[in-house]
């Protein structure tokens, strides 16, 4: 597509489940990030790809969180147990250069409600 | 730690200029970054500056950047109620990831 896409825009689940979240970024784009945006806050990093592997997780806030992008494209960030400290809108981002350098490109994200 | 502070709100007349303000701590920080995000809408990257410039235009933005102070300015000239937006300051530091601020929310009003 032209644009990032991130699916779901709206998950509403219970606390305790566990959710996926979906990320298809700009086609040829090879860096690919993740952030969270909380009510009134800006957004703050989780986790940075770059093709297949991450190049850098130290925003990931425990060991619930886990992303993956098997194939260098579409990425998925996983969250099992979620509690209502998750609730947050997720963003994802792509850029095209192989060295990160803050000309991202943020797709609408996926607003997550716990319950 | 990095951070970066930005005012939370600016209200302003539709026709005059509006100045957006951040401050940053990184003294790495090698690319500095204005995003704009309108209601229900993702993060569209407006300009950025080099930290080697201390100013650059582009239409109707402006962004200025005092490296020893470590602060930088987004003005908008003649803003519209368009521009009615959420302005984030973002630094790259030494790891590349853009680290970003609260926002400032842009009201115009006519």
């Amino acid at each position: 597509g032209a644009g990032v896409s991130q699916t779901p825009s709206n998950k509403v689940t219970e606390k305790g489940k566990y959710v996926e979240l979906r990320c298809d970024p700009i086609s040829g784009h090879t860096a690919l990030y993740w952030y969270r945006q909380s009510l009134g806050q800006g957004p703050e990093f989780l986790i940075y790809f770059q093709g297949t592997g991450a190049a850098d997780d130290s925003g990931l806030p425990n060991d619930r969180f886990f992303a993956v992008r098997p194939e260098g494209s579409v990425s998925t960030l996983k969250i099992q147990r979620t509690e209502r400290g998750d609730s947050a809108v997720y963003l994802c981002a792509s850029s095209g250069g192989t060295r990160p350098t803050g000309e991202l490109f943020f797709g609408e994200g996926s607003r997550l409600t716990v319950l | 730690g990095e951070d970066v502070e930005q005012s939370l709100f600016l209200s302003v007349r539709e026709g005059d200029s509006s100045v957006i303000n951040c401050t940053y701590t990184d003294s790495s920080s090698t690319y500095l970054y204005w995003y704009k995000q309108e209601p229900g809408a993702g993060l569209q990257l407006l300009t950025y500056i080099f930290s080697n410039m201390d100013m650059k235009q582009d239409q109707r933005l402006t962004v200025l950047l005092n490296k020893k102070d470590k602060h930088l300015s987004l003005r908008i000239a003649d803003t519209q109620t368009g521009d009615s937006a959420i302005y984030f300051c973002a630094e790259t530091g030494g790891s590349y990831i853009p680290t970003f601020g609260r926002g400032t929310s842009l009201i115009v009003h006519p």
